[in-house]
């Protein structure tokens, strides 16, 4: 059973726009994790969100964890062609005993 | 230091062999994962072991065992590989501190049956 909805699964843009990834979930997520993916490698961390409101950044990349802590984003500003790979949202429940699941993917191309 | 490696990087087997996957890890991580990997599907937990001496079932279990060597090492064995396996595989290793772990991966095992 999937619990946690990524959206969207592909998205294509240019250049200098700006882009906003979600994960949803019915339950409640004790934390959030957001892994980027290149071709031909495993995922890497992007940042781990706790607390319910939490606000994180990383150069252009903002990060939002809901106030009830069943949705996250993933927001890049003025997106570059090394933006570009997959995108995965992790998280964890508080009835799985601690594992990560993660959602579908959200494969990011950014064109020139 | 390496991280995760994962012996063979391809694998192409014909439907009914048996094959080991090998991972390890040099970060003295107490826990270990086998996920797989499938297009519009994320990444799917198959075993993990949370320390040394102990495995679990993940999400899809099913056609897989594994072994936890020793703290470094995690092996994945197919042994009647059937075309549904046709995947990537990733090994990864954290501390397993509750909320806040990263999970350090490999560079996956492709894996292709006939």
């Amino acid at each position: 059973t999937q619990l946690l909805e990524q959206s969207p699964q592909f998205l294509s843009i240019q250049e200098g726009e700006n882009l906003t990834v979600y994960c949803n979930s019915s339950s409640v997520f004790s934390s959030l994790q957001w892994y980027r993916q290149e071709p031909g490698e495993g995922p890497v961390l992007l940042v781990t969100v706790v607390t319910g409101g939490e606000v994180k950044k990383l150069k252009r990349l903002t990060f939002q964890f809901g106030d009830a802590r069943k949705d996250s984003s993933l927001h890049i500003t003025a997106a570059q062609p090394g933006d570009t790979g997959l995108y995965l949202c992790a998280g964890r429940f508080y009835n799985q005993g601690g594992k990560l699941i993660f959602g579908q993917g959200t494969e990011l191309s950014v064109k020139p | 230091n390496a991280g995760v490696t994962q012996t063979p990087k391809f694998q192409v087997l014909k439907t009914g062999q048996s094959m080991t996957l090998q991972c390890a890890q040099d970060m003295n991580h107490n826990s270990m994962y086998w996920y797989r990997q499938d297009p519009g599907m994320g990444l799917r937990l198959i075993y993990y072991s949370a320390s040394e001496g102990t495995t679990d079932k993940g999400e899809v279990p099913n056609g897989y065992n594994v072994s936890r060597l020793n703290k470094r090492e995690f092996s994945l064995r197919l042994e009647s590989a059937a075309p549904s396996q046709t995947s990537v595989y990733f090994c990864a290793s954290s501390d397993w501190a509750a909320l806040t772990d990263t999970q350090y991966f490999g560079p996956g095992t492709r894996l292709t049956v006939l």
